[in-house]
Order: structure tokens, then sequence, then C-alpha cells
């Protein structure tokens, strides 16, 4: 099963701008995450936000969620070219008392110098 | 990443042949999970364990097993590997459920 689908797919934006992706899910969730992954390598978690939050933030992260729509949203503010790489929203998924993460598919963000 | 690591990083094996993968972790995290990553599918959940000895299927185990006999590693086991298992293999640790999941750097599997 595959709950969160990000859009866009890609993004590509000039350095200095903000990027905003968006996380679409189908169930009800207790928590929804969003992880970086860098070109060959592993996923980094960045900022977990739960069913009864709206919104939260880490450094130039921002993160919302409108548990009405099934949606959520990652803002990155004043992007550098470090910030390229592929981001992941990820629910939780309870089958038979376990918990695992769901994640969708991605977006990858490109930011030109 | 700190604290969790994954052998091979690269491995390239005949089809038919069986293939394990190791990851190990130094966090004394209860849960740990095997997922691969292929291109239009994201990330796909194989097998995750919730203790020692304690594993569960995922939504692709099929073809796959696994084995925990220590907290620190969660192998995974190709019974007899064939071209659709090509993929990165990835682990990941939680110390709860509900948590971040920490993910090791991955293991690059081609089966020709």
């Amino acid at each position: 099963s595959q709950q969160g689908e990000e859009d866009p797919q890609a993004l590509s934006i000039q350095e200095g701008e903000n990027a905003t992706m968006n996380c679409s899910y189908k169930t009800s969730i207790n928590n929804l995450q969003w992880y970086r992954q860098n070109s060959g390598r592993g996923l980094v978690h960045l900022i977990l936000i739960r069913s009864n939050e709206r919104e939260k933030h880490s450094g130039r992260l921002r993160v919302t969620l409108d548990t009405s729509k099934k949606s959520s949203s990652l803002l990155i503010t004043a992007s550098r070219a470090a910030d390229t790489a592929s981001y992941f929203c990820a629910t939780d998924e309870w089958v038979g008392g376990a918990q695992k993460l769901v994640f969708g598919q991605g977006t990858r963000l490109t930011i030109n110098p | 990443d700190a604290g969790i690591t994954q052998s091979p990083r690269h491995k390239v094996t005949e089809t038919g042949t069986p293939v394990t993968l190791r990851c190990h972790q130094t966090e004394n995290h209860r849960y740990m999970y095997w997922y691969r990553q292929d291109p239009g599918h994201g990330l796909r959940l194989i097998h995750y364990s919730y203790g020692v000895k304690d594993t569960d299927k995922g939504e692709v185990s099929d073809g796959y097993s696994v084995s925990r006999s220590k907290t620190e590693d969660f192998l995974l086991t190709l019974e007899s590997a064939t071209s659709s298992q090509t993929s990165v293999y990835f682990c990941a640790i939680s110390e709860y459920q509900g948590d971040g999941y920490t993910f090791g750097s991955g293991t690059r599997l081609t089966v020709v």
C-alpha cells in the first residue's frame, strides 16, 4: 500500500528561493514524517508532525498538516545548493499492533546556483 | 550513518544464488526494518523486527526471509535471487514505534 503521494515529482528553483512540496495520503494517521535523501545515500529524518499538530518548524523547514484534507506540506526557506535532494513523506500504518512507515515516491528538488 | 551499518555496500550475484545482506546497529534499538527502493515505486517494506527473534512480513516479502538472533543484527536473505530483486536495499532502525527512523547507507544489489 502506498499512503503518501508527493507533489510535484520534480522541482527546480534558484538558490535563495523558497521550495514547497506537498504530500497527500489516504487513511487516518498518528503522525507524518518528512525525510531527505541525497543521491546515493540513505534517508535522513527531517521532522515528525503528529496528527494533533498543525504546524512545526525546524530551522529553515516548516511543515504543516491538514488532517481534514489528508495533506501535508514541507516548506524550505532561503534554499541552498546543499538542499538539492529527494524529499519523501511517510505516514504511519498500524497492522496487527505494529507500526510501520509507508513512504511516497518523493519529490526531486534541484537548487540552481 | 552513525550507529547503523549495512554490508556489503555493493554486490553483483547470479540468478538462483542465495544472498544475505547484513544490517548492524550499535544503538540498541528494538525495531529494525528492511526496505527496497526502486524507481517508480519509492521505498517498500520487505520485513521488519520488533525484537530478538520477533519478525513479520511487510508489503513485498515474497522471496525474502529475515533473521534476528541478536538485538544488533538483522539479516535479509534472498533465498534464490532473481533479476526482479535487483534494487537498492535499506535497513532502518527506531527506538520506539511512532519514532523517526535512522537509515543505513544502503546496499546496491544487482542480480545478473
